[in-house]
């Protein structure tokens, strides 16, 4: 079964530092990976996604992540965070032969100016 | 930009009481979904519709509710006679290519008293 763990719960930074948000998943097959971000009292918002194709994909917002298949792993990456970034975010993955997407947990990031 | 709607985005009904919970999808979209999310938990799946059937739904998806895409526009979630445990925020997704890209909206906030 597809399976995701956030290990973060919250995160805190500065604003200006650098961002790396842990996901990892349990998939037999090469699964399709997200990020969404979720601001106070909104929507989740696809940040990027992997579904083939180069490891390293652009989001928006200035978010990258790269899949790392012997890591099982598909980490959310920003150089330089901004106070707006402060928000929930969850990373999901979803299979091929299934409509659902499967949420880890969420990691919620403060940031401070 | 295309968004999906949710009304109410705040609801709160007795133990035991029908509700519906509304969504208006992106209009070109053919693939709809329920997630919901206890307080303090991850985002889980309940259904997915698509061509006036449901196509998958996960376990918690019981007897309680269903789901409808009355008017071409709309598609809601009922839950027929609400428990404590039913209260959650509930997002309404849809894409126009299955997994591809899911559009969430803001979410409806179920509280049952």
């Amino acid at each position: 079964a597809q399976s995701v763990t956030q290990p973060d719960i919250h995160i805190t930074v500065s604003e200006g530092a650098s961002l790396e948000l842990r996901c990892n998943y349990s998939y037999g097959a090469t699964p399709y990976l997200f990020w969404y971000v979720q601001s106070p009292g909104q929507g989740l918002q696809l940040l990027l996604k992997y579904f083939s194709g180069d490891t390293l994909v652009q989001g928006i917002k200035g978010f990258e992540a790269e899949f790392k298949r012997s890591q099982s792993s598909f980490n959310l990456r920003k150089p330089s965070v901004h106070w707006s970034d402060a928000a929930e975010y969850f990373c999901a993955v979803g299979a091929g032969n299934t409509d659902k997407l499967i949420f880890g947990t969420g990691t919620r990031l403060q940031v401070f100016p | 930009e295309p968004e999906v709607t949710q009304t109410p985005s705040h609801q709160v009904t007795q133990m035991g009481q029908e509700v519906i919970l509304r969504c208006v999808p992106i209009s070109n979209h053919l693939y709809f979904y329920w997630y919901r999310q206890i307080l303090g938990q991850k985002v889980e799946f309940l259904v997915s519709f698509y061509n006036n059937e449901i196509s998958e739904k996960s376990e918690i998806f019981d007897d309680q509710f269903s789901v409808e895409r009355p008017d071409g526009s709309n598609f809601t979630l009922k839950i027929r006679s609400t428990k404590l445990e039913d209260s959650a925020m509930y997002f309404c997704a849809s894409s126009a290519n299955s997994l591809i890209e899911a559009f969430f909206g803001q979410g409806t906030r179920l509280t049952v008293v």
